[in-house]
Formats: C-alpha cells, sequence, structure tokens
C-alpha cells in the first residue's frame, strides 16, 4: 500500500516564501505529483517530479529526492490567493495504463497579510 | 479551453436510493478517473478506464459500478445509497503519459 505523510497547516505571510514537505511509503514509486484545491474547488495540477531535483514552473517549484523518500512544494511571493489545500500524492500501482493517485492528507495553508 | 465536465453539480437522494453521476472528459484524452472526497478529506481514488476499458480499481464500494462509453464519456453508478456517501465525486481526465490529471468541478452528493 501507499502512505503519504504532509503537515494539517501551514501558515505563512504575503510575500513570503513557504515550503510544504511530503514523505511517502509506497510499494512501488512513480513519481510525485501535487495538487491546489481550494474550499469546494476542484483539485489543480501544479507539478510532477519523477526524477531527483527540482521542478520550477512560475512562482512554484517542487523538490524530490527518491532515496529519503521526500519532495516539497515551494511557494514563493506568496498572494491571498495561495490560500489553499495543497495534496500531494503518488501513483497507487504499477505504472502502467490508468493508475489512481493516492494522495496524502493535505495542507492547509493559510496567508496572512 | 475545454474542461472535465461533470453532470449534475448537486444531488439529493434518500438513503438506499440510487444515483448515477456523468462525465464528459477532456476531447482526446483516452483516460478517466473517479475519486471521491469527503469533507475535509483527502481525494479517495475509486476507479479508471483507458480506452473504454476499466484499468484500475480503488476503494470502490460494490454498490458502485462505473463504465466508459463509445464516446469516452463515463458514468459512475451507485445503488442502495448510505448516508456515508456523501461526498463531493471528482471525475479527472488525463492522456496516456501525461503526468498531471485535470479534474472536474465535482458533483456534491447528499444523501439524507
Amino acid at each position: 500500500g501507499q502512505s503519504l505523510e504532509q503537515p494539517s497547516e501551514v501558515t505563512a505571510v504575503e510575500g513570503a516564501i513557504v515550503q510544504i514537505n511530503c514523505t511517502y511509503q509506497t510499494s512501488g514509486f512513480y513519481g510525485l505529483s501535487w495538487y491546489q484545491q481550494h474550499d469546494g474547488g476542484a483539485p489543480t495540477f501544479l507539478s510532477y517530479n519523477g526524477l531527483d531535483g527540482l521542478e520550477e514552473t512560475g512562482r512554484f517549484s517542487s523538490f524530490l529526492s527518491r532515496s529519503d523518500s521526500y519532495g516539497y512544494l515551494l511557494l514563493q511571493e506568496l498572494q491571498m490567493k495561495d490560500s489553499a489545500s495543497y495534496f500531494c500524492a503518488v501513483r497507487d500501482s504499477s505504472g502502467g495504463g490508468a493508475d489512481g493517485l493516492t494522495f496524502g492528507k493535505g495542507t492547509h495553508l493559510i496567508i496572512q497579510p | 479551453a475545454a474542461g472535465v465536465i461533470q453532470s449534475p453539480r448537486h444531488l439529493i437522494k434518500e438513503k438506499r436510493e440510487t444515483a448515477t453521476l456523468k462525465c464528459y472528459p477532456i476531447p482526446r484524452h483516452d483516460t478517466v478517473y473517479w475519486y471521491q472526497q469527503g469533507p475535509g478529506q483527502d481525494p479517495q481514488f475509486l476507479i479508471s478506464f483507458y480506452e473504454k476499458m476499466q484499468s484500475d480499481k480503488g476503494s470502490i464500494p460494490d454498490r458502485f459500478s462505473a463504465q466508459q462509453f463509445s464516446d469516452y464519456h463515463s458514468e459512475l453508478n451507485m445503488s442502495s445509497l448510505e448516508l456515508g456517501d456523501s461526498a463531493l465525486y471528482f471525475c479527472a481526465s488525463s492522456s496516456q503519459g501525461a503526468y498531471g490529471y485535470t479534474f472536474g468541478s465535482g458533483t456534491r452528493l447528499t444523501v439524507v
């Protein structure tokens, strides 16, 4: 089975930088994804790491260390609209076909002015 | 750009009734996924289809079934509804090899 651990809540100030960590235990590993979800909204894909290292997409970056079973999402220049829940997720099985994702419990990011 | 379309947006059913949720994936996406998300919970994978064939199965109750049709739309059928089935149900689609899934806006099911 798969399990992912991430903090339940993180608070940061507008304009600052915040890092959301994710550790995972999986029977197989086929990449770590990050999704953003606003209250009552749909999850939105942010980034994917299949290999070790940093992936940058605008204000968002994601990092993966497969040897440490660890990744993080970095959000820079925080804006009030970044207040949302952030989920890390891994593929659920063999990596072939239409594998479902197993999500972490989500991190509620609170942005203060 | 076209998104994943789900209908209905809201649905209220009584216990033991049946519900059908519909999903229309993004054109040319060949894979559809269904997820259930309870209040304050993470999305739980239910089932997926690739090219109209069931591909992967998660924590889908036996009371639920799903299929994908020739036009690639998918339906989730839920029978003998229970209070605990009240949740947001998301459909997502992707194309093979894509890293990210595109989620629809969800159907909020309330069982009373």
